[in-house]
């Protein structure tokens, strides 16, 4: 089983709005990371959690929110969005954390689409 | 800063042909790993191959192999007899120590 679920895989909020994204996945897997990708363009990086805490937050807004509440969920909270902020959220695991073993594998979930109206 | 180019937007190859979609990086690290990832309309992006900086030898998984060259900081992919199922965006990804970047990706058609 390789599969890492994201849910909604669609989500439209206001500006004014509180969300969640959510993300399990069940291969044992250690380190996981949120992903923002804007359309014709390619992933980017913004949080990455090793053994359940955050380890890199490459300068992403308050308005995101990471929590991991155990090792096979990743959560991402959204507050006071932007439409700018309407992007493709992905969400991967791999078996440890890239500082550990960097050869670890990235496996991708569908992503959620996002619309911030 | 760890860069990845993709200079082809767009690509198209026959059905059963070869393509090779181009990579190159700009790194000062010694020890790092490359990747290529496909993203198909479905979103979901999957791991085509993928190539550790320290070796020499190319890797290869089935029909899809890499020419790496690392004086030259390049990393190309070739598809050999092209299949309708390889359409897709194909993006070149370098990773490192706390650092996980992505081309901009090439569009692969495949004609029938």
């Amino acid at each position: 089983d390789t599969e890492v679920t994201q849910t909604p895989k669609h989500l439209v909020m206001g500006m004014t709005n509180k969300k969640s994204l959510k993300c399990e996945q069940h291969m044992g897997h250690r380190a996981m990371y949120w992903y923002k990708q804007k359309a014709k363009k390619p992933p980017e990086l913004m949080f990455v959690y090793s053994y359940e805490k955050l380890s890199i937050n490459e300068s992403v807004p308050s308005r995101f929110s990471p929590e991991c509440p155990n090792s096979s969920l990743l959560n991402l909270h959204l507050h006071a969005l932007q439409p700018e902020d309407s992007a493709l959220y992905l969400c991967a695991s791999s078996l440890r954390r890239m500082a550990d073993q960097a050869k670890n594998i990235q496996y991708f979930g569908a992503g959620t689409r996002l619309s911030v109206l | 800063a760890q860069t990845v180019t993709q200079s082809q937007p767009e690509m198209s190859v026959q059905e059963a042909e070869t393509v090779t979609l181009s990579c190159t990086y700009d790194t000062s690290e010694s020890d790092y790993y490359l990747f290529w990832y496909k993203q198909p309309p479905s979103r979901q992006m999957i791991l085509v191959i993928r190539q550790e900086a320290y070796k020499q030898q190319n890797a290869t998984e089935n029909r899809f192999s890499v020419n790496f060259q690392k004086a030259a900081k390049s990393f190309s992919l070739k598809i050999s007899d092209s299949q309708l199922g390889d359409a897709a965006m194909y993006f070149c990804a370098y990773r490192s120590f706390n650092d996980m970047r992505f081309g901009a990706g090439t569009r692969l058609t495949v004609k029938p």
